[in-house]
């Protein structure tokens, strides 16, 4: 079992649908969870960060966290074609040095 | 504008050239990391600099030899490659926060290398 697995993808969703990516984990002591977007050619961009059980909103974007389902979502509102990309989630522990990547899931948002 | 700047944006290099990336952050930040992607692939760790001090090296084969210099700037040297070390090649830092990292990564453009 991989310790971030994210849907295999790709996803495609119509302009102003909500994309739903998701991402569980499997180290239970996981403490710091990230969303990174990453255009074709570009490096990645970190768009979430949640650290608590629950809903964080920024703008069209909603990070949703359940610790003890181990799992991680990203619900974008609105689908823009701006927001086809790769969206790569990332896990942290307490006291570690790095964060764990997902493969990544792809999406493309059609208008 | 990024403030993680990488340079040089482009290189290519053969396998007997010795050549260095560079990486330079304005964020204050004391963690960098340098991570190699290959195509359709996740960023893959390489090194972690905690406070300038090398705290992960995982397991990179030695003709990548990281350096930093300072809380600001850091190297990547690269000598006898291979053609599967072509990839694109990224440079991040993060924030401290009291004794833990925090973990959220902010990645420079990266360098493309192409070893032929």
């Amino acid at each position: 079992q991989k310790e971030v697995e994210q849907n295999s993808g790709p996803l495609s969703v119509p302009e102003g649908a909500i994309a739903s990516l998701n991402c569980t984990y499997s180290d239970r002591v996981s403490q710091s969870f990230f969303w990174y977007r990453q255009y074709s050619g570009k490096s990645p961009e970190l768009i979430m960060s949640i650290y608590s059980n629950g809903d964080k909103e920024d703008g069209r974007f909603t990070a949703q966290l359940n610790k003890a389902s181990q799992y991680v979502s990203l619900l974008i509102r609105d689908s823009q074609p701006s927001d086809s990309a790769t969206y790569l989630c990332a896990v942290k522990s307490a006291n570690a040095g790095k964060s764990t990547f997902g493969d990544g899931t792809t999406l493309t948002v059609k208008p | 504008d990024t403030e993680v700047t990488q340079t040089p944006k482009h290189l290519v290099m053969g396998m007997t050239n010795k050549k260095s990336l560079k990486c330079e952050q304005h964020m204050g930040h004391r963690a960098m990391y340098w991570y190699k992607q290959k195509a359709k692939k996740p960023p893959e760790l390489m090194f972690v600099y905690s406070y300038e001090k090398l705290s992960i090296n995982e397991s990179v084969p030695s003709r990548f030899s990281p350096e930093c210099p300072n809380s600001s700037l850091l190297n990547l040297h690269l000598h006898a490659l291979q053609p599967e070390d072509s990839a694109l090649y990224l440079c991040a830092s993060s924030q401290e926060a009291g004794t833990l990292i925090t973990g959220e990564l902010f990645f420079g453009e990266g360098s493309r290398l192409t070893v032929l």
